[in-house]
């Protein structure tokens, strides 16, 4: 167990929805990143935060964002949800940002949109 | 932007051999990562590389770093069936927070 938690573990939902997905991450690390895995895209990192500030942005959708709360958990929301979302959606944390960094993840959330 | 590169991509063998994975990657990067992945899984930290030269071994696993030229490598020792997995290799941009994974290899070791 990394100490890394994700709700929900599963989530189907339909096309045109909006879900949010919740991390929760390792106590006393501030900082969290968030990935997309599918498939046949990889492991794609879509945003980071540290200490409720966003510090990098990757390939995220306009209709997908993220916030990081004062408690430090961390939720991401996807909205106009299309069949091509579907994929694993992984948290990972950190206790620091940049160098000597180790990210643990999280069990993930299996998004299905049908 | 920072480019991970594995290869290969899917590797079968046999128990008892011995392989490498290899991971280059595309601009400077401060640190380097080593993950395995089981089927339907969440990630896990095997090694992390910080500088040039560095060598880390768990068990029949060992990686290592050369910064020069941009290439990190996972050697598997002796495989086992148990060592069957996706391993990633993933790259921390200099000054910049994200951490950008590779394709992963998927290692298949046949009994």
């Amino acid at each position: 167990d990394s100490g890394v938690t994700q709700t929900p573990k599963h989530l189907i939902t339909a096309t045109g929805q909006r879900v949010t997905l919740r991390c929760s991450p390792r106590s006393g690390d501030l900082s969290v990143y968030w990935y997309q895995q599918s498939l046949d895209q990889g492991l794609q990192f879509l945003i980071q935060y540290y200490n409720g500030e966003e510090r990098a942005k990757g390939n995220i959708l306009e209709r997908f964002s993220a916030q990081q709360f004062p408690d430090l958990h961390s939720e991401l929301n996807l909205s106009s949800l299309e069949l091509g979302d579907s994929a694993l959606y992984f948290c990972a944390s950190s206790a620091h940002r940049g160098l000597n960094t180790e990210a643990f993840f999280g069990q993930g959330t299996r998004l299905t949109v049908v | 932007e920072l480019k991970v590169e594995q290869n290969p991509l899917f590797l079968s063998m046999q128990e008892g051999k011995n392989y490498t994975i290899y991971c280059n990657y595309s601009t400077t990067s401060d640190r380097l990562y080593w993950y395995r992945q089981d089927p339907g899984k969440s990630l896990e930290s095997l090694f992390v590389l910080l500088s040039n030269g560095a060598v880390k071994q768990e068990g029949r696993l060992m990686a290592s770093l050369d910064t020069k030229a941009r290439l990190s490598t996972l050697h598997i020792t002796a495989a086992v069936h148990d060592l069957s997995a996706t391993y990633f290799c993933a790259g921390g941009p200099m000054r910049d927070d994200k951490i950008i994974f590779g394709k992963g290899t998927r290692l298949h070791i046949l009994p």
